[in-house]
């Protein structure tokens, strides 16, 4: 399909680990990327990982790469309230005047205690 | 650390108006971007600009258009604002380049959320 895809919501208790997935559309990106909104802000990087790689591991993060499959996952351990948040994946397309990024829809994320 | 920042955080408007969001950044970024984001469509480019007085239409333009005068500033114009223009708008800069790595990261502004009645 056309559209970069990601569930809308996802709700976890604090201190289990939560599973954000995508399914992105040019098996030719070079980067993908997640970003997080948090109320009233802006988007923020969070990670990336490079198109070469399985995974990526950065503190409670952990980024999966299926690239046969086009399927991206952020995974967060030990989730706390402060992570909840809209998650956005991102893929890189390149155009004429540089490159410029699709996004997914976007996943809710709550946490409960 | 790098700045992008909008005039307003909030803005109502009427039928038909004219209207002009801006966004400045002080990084001396080539790209800018400008975006809608609305529940369950994500963002959504509409212009993006990576050279003074260049424009580039994203995915959906139509309705809008932009203005890119000086590299620091990125202006977004409703030329006849309609209510399904009701939504939160995102600025976003970067630099310029082909590799698509984490040193072109886009930098997003706080968002103008947009009534139009």
């Amino acid at each position: 399909g056309e559209d970069v895809e990601q569930s809308l919501f996802l709700s976890v208790r604090e201190g289990d680990s939560s599973v954000i997935n995508c399914t992105y559309t040019d098996s030719s990106s070079t980067y993908l990327y997640w970003y997080k909104q948090e109320p009233g802000a802006g988007l923020q990087l969070l990670t990336y990982i490079f198109s070469n790689m399985d995974m990526k591991q950065d503190q409670r993060l952990t980024v999966l790469l299926n690239k046969k499959d086009k399927h991206l996952s952020l995974r967060i351990a030990d989730t706390q309230t402060g992570d909840s948040a809209i998650y956005f994946c991102a893929e890189v397309l390149f155009t004429g005047g540089g490159n410029k990024l699709t996004f997914g829809t976007g996943t809710q994320l709550k946490v409960e205690l | 650390d790098v700045k992008v920042t909008q005039s307003s955080r909030y803005l109502v408007k009427r039928t038909g108006e004219k209207v002009f969001l801006e966004c400045v950044q002080d990084m001396d970024h080539e790209n800018m971007f400008w975006y809608r984001q609305d529940p369950g469509l994500g963002l959504r480019l509409i212009y993006f600009s990576y050279d003074v007085k260049m424009k580039e239409k994203g995915d959906i333009p139509e309705g809008y258009s932009v203005s890119r005068e000086k590299k620091e500033r990125f202006s977004l114009i409703l030329e006849s604002a309609s209510t399904n223009q009701t939504s939160m708008y995102l600025c976003a800069s970067s630099l310029w380049g082909l590799a698509g790595g984490p040193r072109e990261t886009q930098y997003f502004g706080p968002g103008t959320r947009l009534l139009v009645l």
